[in-house]
This record gives C-alpha cells, sequence and structure tokens, in this order.
C-alpha cells in the first residue's frame, strides 16, 4: 500500500499562472480532505471530497479555488491566478468512509508562487 | 477559525525527560487526534481518543481527555532526540473536518 500519494513535491509559479495539485488515497479509500498549512503555522480545512461529489467546501476561498475528486484518477486541487499569498504547504488525506480512525497523510505540495 | 490552542508554543527537554503538551478546543467533539510532523514532511498520526474515553496509551504516549474542561494532554515519556518534532492536536467533526491546533514545536536534545 503506497499510502497518500501527492505530487508535485514542489511546485513554483509566478503569480497570475495556474497551479494544480494532484492527491491519490490509499486504496480503497474514497474519502479526501485538503488541507493548507502556511509557515509556522497548523493545517487549516479546506474541503472534503468523496468521489464525483464536494461534502463540505468551508474552508475553501471564494474565489480561485475548486476541488474535484472524479471516478477515475486522483482528486485535484486547482488555484488559478496565484498570488503570493498562495505559497503554503498543501496537504490532502483519505480515509475509507466518514468516520475517522486517525487519518491519514500524504507529504504534501509545497506551493512557491514568485 | 481555528478551534485548538497549544501549550507551550515551545519545549526543551533533555534526552530521557517526559515531555507534556496540552490543547484546548471550544466545541463538542467527536474525537480528538494527536499528530506528529517532522520538518518539511507530513503528518504523522499518533493516537486518538473518542469523546467518551479519558486516558488513552501507545507505548511511551500518554493521552488524556477532560471534556468538561474542553482540554487534551499528550505525555511523551523517556524521550528520544527522535521525537524532536511539531505536534498538533485535531478534534473531529461528525463530517470527518478535523480543526488542528498552532502546535507545539518539540525539541529533544541529546
Amino acid at each position: 500500500n503506497a499510502g497518500v500519494m501527492q505530487n508535485p513535491r514542489h511546485l513554483v509559479r509566478r503569480r497570475g499562472q495556474e497551479a494544480r495539485l494532484r492527491c491519490s488515497p490509499m486504496k480503497g479509500h474514497s474519502h479526501v480532505y485538503w488541507y493548507r498549512q502556511l509557515p509556522e503555522e497548523g493545517l487549516k480545512f479546506m474541503v472534503y471530497l468523496q468521489k464525483e461529489n464536494i461534502i463540505d467546501e468551508s474552508g475553501m476561498p471564494k474565489e480561485r479555488f475548486s476541488a474535484e475528486f472524479p471516478k477515475e484518477g486522483p482528486s485535484i486541487l486547482r488555484i488559478q491566478q496565484v498570488v503570493r499569498g498562495d505559497s503554503a504547504a498543501y496537504f490532502c488525506a483519505s480515509s475509507p468512509s466518514g468516520q475517522s480512525y486517525g487519518y491519514t497523510f500524504g507529504s504534501g505540495t509545497r506551493l512557491t508562487v514568485v | 477559525s481555528q478551534q485548538g490552542e497549544e501549550d507551550p508554543q515551545a519545549l526543551s527537554i533533555q534526552e530521557g525527560e517526559n515531555a507534556t503538551m496540552n490543547c484546548s478546543y471550544k466545541t463538542s467533539i467527536n474525537n480528538l487526534q494527536w499528530y506528529r510532523q517532522n520538518s518539511g514532511r507530513g503528518l504523522v498520526h499518533l493516537i486518538l481518543i473518542r469523546s467518551n474515553e479519558r486516558e488513552k496509551h501507545s507505548g511511551r504516549l500518554r493521552v488524556t481527555l477532560d471534556t468538561s474542561k474542553k482540554s487534551s494532554s499528550l505525555l511523551i515519556t523517556a524521550s528520544r532526540a527522535a521525537d524532536t518534532a511539531s505536534y498538533f492536536c485535531a478534534t473531529e467533526s461528525n463530517t470527518g473536518k478535523l480543526i488542528f491546533g498552532q502546535g507545539t514545536t518539540l525539541q529533544v536534545k541529546p
């Protein structure tokens, strides 16, 4: 079991470009959560998805951010027209159901906007 | 908004000593979880304690939960240099969303 896979590990984008972050959950897991971590801070919830459904997007900024988890393939967190404030580490976690026995996190994608 | 408040923010101890970190939260919870994060890495799940439990052990880890005070503590006994990391508590809502504290940075000196 390869665990939760995130790619790329590091992503550099110029202001105004688009960033696409990918998360492949653990095998058999159909629930994915995205979190953002600013330097020296804890993680902040962004969005919770099941296959083809957004369950809770209360932590997503209203503009420029979107997420999907298609029937086939990884979950994608998309940030359009990136700004310097988007620079952060983005982590995803997966679980087999909505109930938790402790989540497995990926190693994260570190986005740097220059 | 962040639910958890952790203290201390930073803790430095000698190898072999015990380390205690505290976490407070604001709303009702299903469970409370502790995670470790090594510098520049992802989070590793350490232990989960449910709202109807008061204490839980896992190896050198001991977690307590006081729902009346909305607080939890993580005790690491006989610390090792390899325990150097940031430790986060997280409360889980009904939807499975985790709300993290700001974390405690632990340094264990050899």
